[in-house]
């Protein structure tokens, strides 16, 4: 059975400061991964997908994963940390399910950004 | 193009009622994805469906229950309500229901059970 860990439930940074939200999976088979991110009262928006090939993806609002198949983690960093980034982001894991297919989710980290 | 949409926004009702949430899938996408989301936790699978059969199904109660119509969109009903079914539910859909498909979700349906 899949499961998602992330270390930290909140992380604070200051404004403009480096961004790194943990991750750790894991997966009878080689995974996709996501992060979403869940801004407060809405649902959950797509921030980017591993699927296979290059372990670095980019994806919205400047932020990044790296995927590192030897440490079963995928974290999410962004370089500067900006006020609009504070929300809750959750790492998830893509899993075979009966015929279908479901995602799982780990506990989130709320982000917190400081002026 | 519009996203997933979800009705209705929020909801109140008491214990041992009856709910019924929908969802209208992107356009295009066949399969859709329920999740429930207590608060402070992340979201956790309930049902998939695609092309109106069910492909999945989470650890839930008989009490919730789903279906997909001709059109993609789908419902969820949860019968004789409990107060620990507060949360928000989120709709996802996607393309298929093959392995790997990125889910994207609507803005959620918030059910308080008083």
């Amino acid at each position: 059975a899949q499961s998602v860990t992330q270390l930290g439930s909140h992380v604070s940074v200051s404004e403009g400061a480096l961004v790194l939200l943990r991750c750790n999976y894991s997966s009878s088979v080689p995974p996709y991964l996501f992060w979403y991110v869940q801004y407060p009262n809405q649902g959950l928006q797509l921030l980017l997908k591993y699927t296979t090939g290059a372990t670095l993806v980019k994806g919205i609002n400047g932020f990044e994963a790296e995927f590192k198949k030897s440490e079963t983690s995928f974290h999410l960093t962004k370089p500067s940390a900006h006020m609009s980034d504070a929300a809750e982001y959750f790492c998830a894991v893509s899993a075979r399910n009966n015929a279908g297919n479901m995602l799982t989710f780990g506990g989130g980290t709320r982000l917190m950004v400081k002026p | 193009d519009a996203g997933v949409t979800q009705s209705p926004t929020h909801l109140i009702k008491t214990r041992g009622q009856h709910v019924t949430l929908r969802c209208s899938p992107i356009s295009g996408h066949k399969s859709v994805s329920w999740y429930q989301q207590v608060l402070g936790q992340g979201p956790q699978f309930i049902f998939q469906y695609y092309e109106k059969e069910e492909r999945g199904r989470g650890n839930f109660p008989d009490r919730f229950s789903a279906r997909q119509f001709p059109n993609y969109s789908s419902e969820l009903n949860v019968n004789a309500l409990l107060l620990g079914d507060s949360a928000l539910y989120l709709c996802a859909s996607s393309l298929t229901e093959r392995f790997g498909d990125t889910q994207y979700f609507g803005p959620g349906t918030r059910l308080t059970v008083l």
